[in-house]
């Protein structure tokens, strides 16, 4: 059973860099696609970008020059920085993969992490 | 971006009642349409993909129909556990959008 679990400071000061990461177990990074989310309090859900295992990514325009996903096979993780965080960065991150059934829905999960912006 | 919406945004109902929750795309998606069940505090859970497919383990009281532009998730007998908030979600093409949830309270 593939396991996602995120990592990371809950409180980044505004300005600053927002940095988490996702550690896979149960399975192997390789072959997949792997996502990242964010859900403010109270409020719905926004896709972030995601990442092949081999490098390559996809983000979302609307976050695109403040953000960076990479990823580390050897470790069996990836990670997600959002640059010049503001208050409306405040949400609950999740990183989720991608299936592979060709129909690009998210079939695994982690529990979630709240980062709050705040000084 | 394709816009998802969802209706209604929130509904009451009583144990085994069926309800029907519809989703619309700003554009045609085919048949790259999620549905996801969230409960709070939780991460989304995957229910149903490509329209109609149920993922492994979900009850087959879940039901999902639509095409193009327009889809529902019918959930046939309501059941306590079936508290939570929905979400469609279009794959498509990035950015992956989702519609704004729907509240379902029992």
């Amino acid at each position: 059973q593939v396991q996602l679990q995120e990592s990371g400071p809950g409180l980044v000061k505004p300005s600053e860099t927002l940095s988490l990461t996702c550690i896979v177990s149960g399975g192997s990074i390789s072959s997949h696609y792997w996502s990242w989310f964010r859900q403010p309090p109270g409020k719905g859900l926004e896709w972030i970008g995601y990442i092949y295992y081999n490098g390559n990514t996809n983000y979302n325009p609307s976050l695109k020059s403040r953000v960076t996903i990479s990823v580390d096979t050897s470790k069996n993780q990836f990670s997600l920085k959002l640059s010049s965080v503001t208050t409306a960065d405040t949400a609950v991150y999740f990183c989720a993969r991608r299936d592979t059934s060709g129909w690009w829905s998210f079939d695994y999960w982690g529990q979630g992490t709240l980062v709050t912006v705040s000084s | 971006d394709i816009q998802m919406t969802q209706s209604p945004s929130s509904l009451s109902a009583s144990v085994g009642d069926g309800v029907t929750i519809t989703c619309r795309a700003s554009q045609s998606i085919g048949s790259y349409l999620n549905w996801y069940q969230q409960k709070p505090g939780k991460a989304p859970k995957l229910l149903i993909y490509a329209i109609s497919h149920l993922q492994s383990g979900v009850p087959s009281r879940l039901s999902g129909s639509g095409s193009g532009t327009d889809f529902t998730l019918t959930i046939s007998s309501l059941q306590p556990e079936d508290s939570a908030t929905y979400y469609c979600q279009q794959s498509y093409s990035t950015p992956y959008t989702f519609g704004q949830g729907t509240k379902v309270e029992i």
